[in-house]
């Protein structure tokens, strides 16, 4: 069974770079075809898909960004990375790394999500 | 971009009662991919239904998913204690992915 944790900053300053990690156990990132993406909830808020990596390691990206995100796979790690530049306050939320399943792109494995503040 | 909008907002309900959730997607959902999740406080969501109307692994068969094209229904046929909580859906038709804005299901 897959897992994900991810990790990283818990606080990041406004105009900074956020940067965080999600750690795959239970099988080889590299392995087979998913989608591994990366989603945020603000406080109280409902959900907004960031983008995803494919196993190939094409991209695909939220618009709502404006360019501000890349996702990157780390294959010798066992982990894909999420960055989001030039950060506000509205970038507050809690940021959940997820992957899809063998017969469909639904969202089938969640990490536990992580709480990034934006503040000086 | 696909809208999806989730009705209602929040519903009051009993343990034993049966409720429906719905959404309706702003275009045509192709291929009936739509997904529900379930999530509670401090948890991330859970998968319940994909494509539309098959139930994920482990998922009670008390939940069921429904629709197609535009319109679609989440239907819980009897509440448990642990069915308390907020419900999205999700296209994962077209780039970009898009949830609607939730159902919050409350004890009453």
């Amino acid at each position: 069974q897959v897992q994900l944790q991810e990790s990283g900053p818990g606080l990041v300053k406004p105009s900074q770079t956020l940067s965080l990690t999600c750690t795959v156990s239970g099988g080889s990132i590299s392995s087979g075809f998913y989608f591994w993406s990366w989603i945020r909830q603000p406080a109280g808020k409902g959900l907004e898909w960031i983008g995803r990596i494919y196993t190939s390691g094409s991209t695909d990206y939220n618009p709502s960004l404006k360019g501000r995100v890349t996702i990157s796979v780390d294959t010798s790690n066992n982990q894909f990375s999420l960055t989001v530049t030039s950060v506000t306050a509205a970038d507050t939320a809690v940021y959940f790394c997820a992957r899809d399943e063998d017969w469909g792109s639904q969202l089938a494995y969640w990490g536990q999500g992580i709480l990034v503040t934006v503040s000086s | 971009e696909i809208v999806l909008t989730q009705s209602p907002g929040a519903l009051s309900l009993s343990p034993g009662e049966r409720t429906t959730l719905s959404c309706r997607a702003s275009q045509s959902v192709s291929n009936n991919y739509l997904a529900w999740y379930q999530q509670k406080p401090g948890q991330a969501p859970r998968l319940l239904i994909y494509g539309a109307s098959n139930r994920a692994t482990g998922i009670p068969d008390r939940f069921s998913g429904s629709g197609s094209g535009t319109d679609f229904t989440l239907t819980i046929s009897r509440l448990e204690p642990e069915d308390f909580a907020v419900y999205y859906c999700q296209q994962y038709a077209n780039s970009p992915w898009t949830f609607g804005q939730g159902t919050k299901v409350e004890i009453k």
